[in-house]
């Protein structure tokens, strides 16, 4: 039963640039979740996607932007990169409604930008 | 205020002794849930135990317990006969059903156990 996967690992950016990362949803799960951690600190909601609808948003510029897939898939766009999105991008799914169910996270995109 | 606070950035302790770590939350929602999750140097987010604002009981995963304080708003995570693999950083994390599904974390606390 294959876990939360994303891609890539590790990107390297510069300013200005745009990024596109991925993640597949743990087998059975609706829902996808992204989160940035900062260096040191604890990971802060993006927003959530479900039924190919941005269902929810934490307090992230226009800039990040995502779409899911009817697969349930999802990706997460950054555009215009600053030195600041330079962060560990962690995607997470869960199954809507089963609130007592912890969210399944994945390893993790690492993006450092220059 | 801080919904979700971690007042312990790092911890030492010896191999096979128990360690409680602190977390304190802030919510007016009655209904919400305390979850503690895993974090190794590779990143990936371990889910460890979860307690509900409506359980009754204190949660308990094997050597992991959380001893749920609800009139004091804490969610303390005990983790018994330590070993060397429970080096990492541990976050406490809430979702409230006023919010959605999404997760709001705190700091973390870095445990480090000693052989």
């Amino acid at each position: 039963d294959a876990g939360v996967t994303q891609s890539p690992t590790h990107l390297i950016k510069t300013r200005g640039q745009q990024v596109t990362l991925r993640c597949s949803p743990k087998s059975g799960h609706d829902t996808v979740s992204w989160y940035q951690q900062a260096l040191g600190q604890g990971p802060q909601f993006i927003f959530q996607y479900y039924e190919e609808e941005e269902r929810q948003r934490g307090n992230f510029p226009d800039r990040f932007s995502g779409h899911q897939f009817p697969n349930y898939s999802s990706e997460l766009n950054v555009n215009a990169l600053l030195l600041g999105d330079s962060a560990l991008y962690l995607c997470a799914s869960s199954l809507l409604g089963a609130g007592n169910q912890p969210q399944h996270f994945g390893d993790g995109t690492r993006l450092s930008i220059l | 205020a801080q919904k979700i606070t971690q007042t312990q950035p790092g911890m030492f302790v010896q191999e096979k002794e128990a360690v409680t770590l602190d977390c304190t939350y802030d919510t007016s929602d009655p209904s919400y849930g305390l979850f503690w999750y895993k974090q190794p140097s590779s990143g990936e987010m371990i889910f460890l135990i979860y307690q509900g604002s409506y359980d009754q009981q204190n949660a308990t995963e094997g050597r992991y317990s959380l001893n749920f304080q609800k009139a004091r708003k804490s969610a303390n995570l005990v983790i018994s006969a330590s070993q060397l693999g429970d080096s990492a950083m541990y976050f406490c994390a809430m979702r409230e059903n006023n919010a959605g599904n999404m997760l709001t974390f705190g700091g973390g606390t870095r445990l480090m156990v000693k052989p």
